[in-house]
């Protein structure tokens, strides 16, 4: 079955501490995206990258980093420098970035706990 | 301001009812308006795509319509079923930001029997 991974489904960490968020697709997409949601609001885009070795900030990036050092994967650090962590994280792809009629494709998403 | 709201914010419906949700927009031009369904502690899953020359577009029990004159984007659910318990999100693309996609809150729909 082709789709998206993301692990772990749950992560507790302590404020201060850099984490690191993984995300795996075995759909053979070139762009993938890092969102972040909180309740209440809309999708936020963290970064994004169209394809292996470059990467682009979206709407929210302080304090977070990305790399892209395979097709198949996108993992997402978040600092200590992110002022409020605590979210639920989503990955997401599509075949071709550009295109702007491609549905994206999700993963089932990190929640993400800072205390 | 949010250029995509959704509305009402959560709805409660018997099984087997239809319902309909709302999605105004403010992004213009845009390329496309989708609907996704995100069940609980779950990724989004794509329902419909619509480009601004579609009027309306069906996925089984669900039709979404578009009125880009008046900026407007319905969901109608028909015969609801349990499993229609879900948030489901109105997305945008805008065609002026490199086809960014903005994101609506969401409505929270609660079929119950």
């Amino acid at each position: 079955d082709g789709g998206i991974t993301q692990s772990p489904k749950y992560l507790f960490r302590k404020e201060g501490q850099n984490v690191t968020l993984s995300c795996e697709q075995n759909l053979n997409h070139d762009a993938m995206y890092w969102y972040r949601q909180d309740p209440g609001q809309g999708l936020r885009l963290i970064y994004y990258s169209q394809i292996v070795n470059d990467f682009q900030k979206g709407d929210i990036a302080e304090g977070y980093s990305v790399s892209r050092e395979k097709k198949e994967s996108f993992p997402l650090t978040v600092t200590s420098a992110q002022k409020n962590p605590t979210a639920f994280y989503l990955c997401a792809s599509i075949p071709r970035g550009g295109d702007p009629n491609s549905p994206l494709h999700f993963g089932n998403g990190t929640r993400l706990t800072v205390t | 301001k949010n250029q995509v709201e959704q509305s009402p914010q959560s709805l409660i419906i018997l099984e087997g009812k239809n319902c309909t949700l709302q999605c105004n927009y403010t992004v213009s031009p845009f390329s496309n308006l989708r609907w996704y369904k995100q069940d609980t502690g779950r990724g989004p899953v794509s329902l419909t795509i619509m480009t601004f020359s579609e009027n309306t577009k069906s996925n089984g029990r669900y039709t979404a319509t578009l009125d880009a004159d008046t900026k407007q984007s319905s969901l109608h659910i028909t015969a609801s079923q349990l499993s229609d318990s879900a948030s489901y999100i109105c997305v945008v693309s805008a065609r002026e930001y490199g086809n960014k996609l903005v994101f609506g809150a969401g409505t929270i729909l609660r079929v119950k029997s």
